[in-house]
């Protein structure tokens, strides 16, 4: 398995562009999340969901979109980047709904907004 | 709301002394209770858990109990080694659901570096 995987590494964009950032997971996880990291706060919650076609906001879901098509796949979507949306941005799953169960984080994409 | 507290860092040790990495939270529920580890340039791996009062998660010579009483998961590790250097995360995840559902929430993150 190779777990969960997240592209790109590293982007940098300018303010106002948009742009996805892919996450797979072949675990067969139910359950998927983003989440944004920054420096001092700890990691953030902005999207989750816990299947396929179902999707909902978390904690800091502004200026981000999702879906969830497959099973596999939550990409991230940036409308309009603003430079406040500079962070690292890590994709995590788990195997069910169930919260007590291990969330698995994939590498990060470090994301710069000009 | 509920939140995650750890100790300021960064923490420098010597290689072999001992660690310990305070966390406390507050919960408005009952929490599962979790240590993450992110090393250089990585994601996040989890550590150990625990998932209810008195539980004692381990991993790699790490330790950490779940205390109820005093809302505390402290992390401690008897023998530092230089590849323990990394940036360690306390966190906490609701085990129903509400308003923080599937969310962890973390701490703010404790540096530490383990010199030879």
């Amino acid at each position: 398995n190779a777990g969960v995987t997240q592209t790109p590494k590293f982007q940098v964009l300018k303010t106002g562009q948009s742009m996805t950032l892919q996450c797979a997971q072949d675990m067969n996880h139910e359950y998927m999340s983003w989440y944004r990291q920054d420096p001092g706060m700890g990691l953030r919650l902005i999207h989750y969901s816990v299947g396929a076609g179902i999707t909902d906001q978390g904690e800091v879901p502004n200026g981000y979109n999702v879906s969830r098509s497959t099973t596999e796949d939550f990409p991230l979507r940036l409308l309009s980047a603003a430079p406040s949306q500079t962070s690292v941005y890590f994709c995590a799953s788990r195997r069910t709904r169930t919260n007590r169960e291990t969330q698995y984080f994939g590498p990060g994409t470090r994301l710069l907004v000009l | 709301g509920d939140s995650v507290t750890q100790m300021e860092g960064p923490v420098t040790l010597s290689e072999e002394a001992f660690l310990t990495i305070n966390c406390t939270y507050t919960a408005t529920g009952y929490p599962s209770l979790f240590w993450y580890v992110q090393y250089p340039g990585e994601g996040l791996q989890l550590l150990l858990k625990a998932t209810k009062a008195d539980d004692k998660g381990s991993n790699k010579g790490f330790e950490a109990t779940y205390r109820k009483e005093t809302t505390s998961f402290h992390l401690e590790k008897g023998s530092v080694q230089v590849s323990d250097s990394a940036v360690y995360f306390c966190a906490l995840i609701l085990n129903a659901g509400g308003t923080s559902y599937g969310k962890l929430t973390f701490g703010q993150g404790t540096i530490l570096t383990v010199h030879p």
